[in-house]
């Protein structure tokens, strides 16, 4: 019953480096959602996924890139990674049937770009 | 565009106090509303929802109410506990029903 997982849970980067955060869900859901969360900001939206093969900016998409590998699988990717990207990174899905459907969150992930 | 503003935090209380928590949307027409929680070091889960005017979400003692001519949807409690204590978030779905817009948080503090 893993319902959405992120990895890696915990990050350290030098600026200028790249990574990519991976995230899964098992609830056969169609619509899926990267947010980050900073201290006095709460949630903004990256990048969201309404359904396999399509994605759209949300907020905050600059210094990020997405792709939706499959109806499972969503991943964020920044390129060059910056300072100001240090934050905790939250992946969710939705089933994005009906406009009302429950927004489930993984775990989060630490990201600290030095 | 669409937002959502809640009241800053931290609010701390005492055990059994009477909560509230103020937000307020604005929003083109009447999009469906949400309070998530976040307990310390995991993601936000789904408290309570409403997804028309007048509608009242409840759940674990909380409530909320959908109050489309105050564009409000206070959260509330009458007795807290200290497991009570976390960040609570204000949502809305965007108009296009892609998306959900959160406020910034308030974060609750319950002590014994």
């Amino acid at each position: 019953n893993a319902g959405v997982t992120q990895t890696p849970k915990f990050q350290v980067l030098k600026t200028g480096q790249s990574m990519t955060l991976q995230c899964a869900q098992d609830m056969n859901h169609n619509s899926m959602y990267w947010y980050r969360q900073d201290p006095g900001m709460g949630l903004r939206l990256i990048y969201y996924s309404a359904s396999e093969g399509t994605t759209d900016k949300g907020e905050v998409p600059n210094g990020y890139n997405v792709s939706r590998l499959n109806k499972r699988e969503f991943s964020l990717r920044l390129e060059s990674a910056a300072p100001s990207q240090t934050s905790v990174y939250f992946c969710a899905s939705r089933s994005g049937t009906g406009g009302i459907g429950e927004l489930f969150f993984g775990e989060g992930s630490r990201l600290t770009v030095l | 565009g669409d937002s959502v503003t809640q009241m800053e935090g931290p609010v701390t209380l005492s055990e059994e106090a009477f909560l509230t928590i103020n937000c307020t949307y604005t929003a083109t027409g009447y999009p469906s509303l949400f309070w998530y929680v976040q307990y310390p070091g995991e993601g936000l889960q789904l408290l309570l929802k409403a997804t028309k005017a007048d509608d009242k979400g409840s759940n674990k003692g909380f409530e909320a109410t959908y109050r489309k001519e105050t564009t409000s949807f206070h959260l509330e409690k009458g007795s807290v506990q200290v497991s009570d204590s976390a960040v609570y978030f204000c949502a809305l779905l965007n108009q296009a029903g892609t998306a959900l817009i959160f406020g910034k948080g308030t974060t609750l503090s319950v002590s014994s």
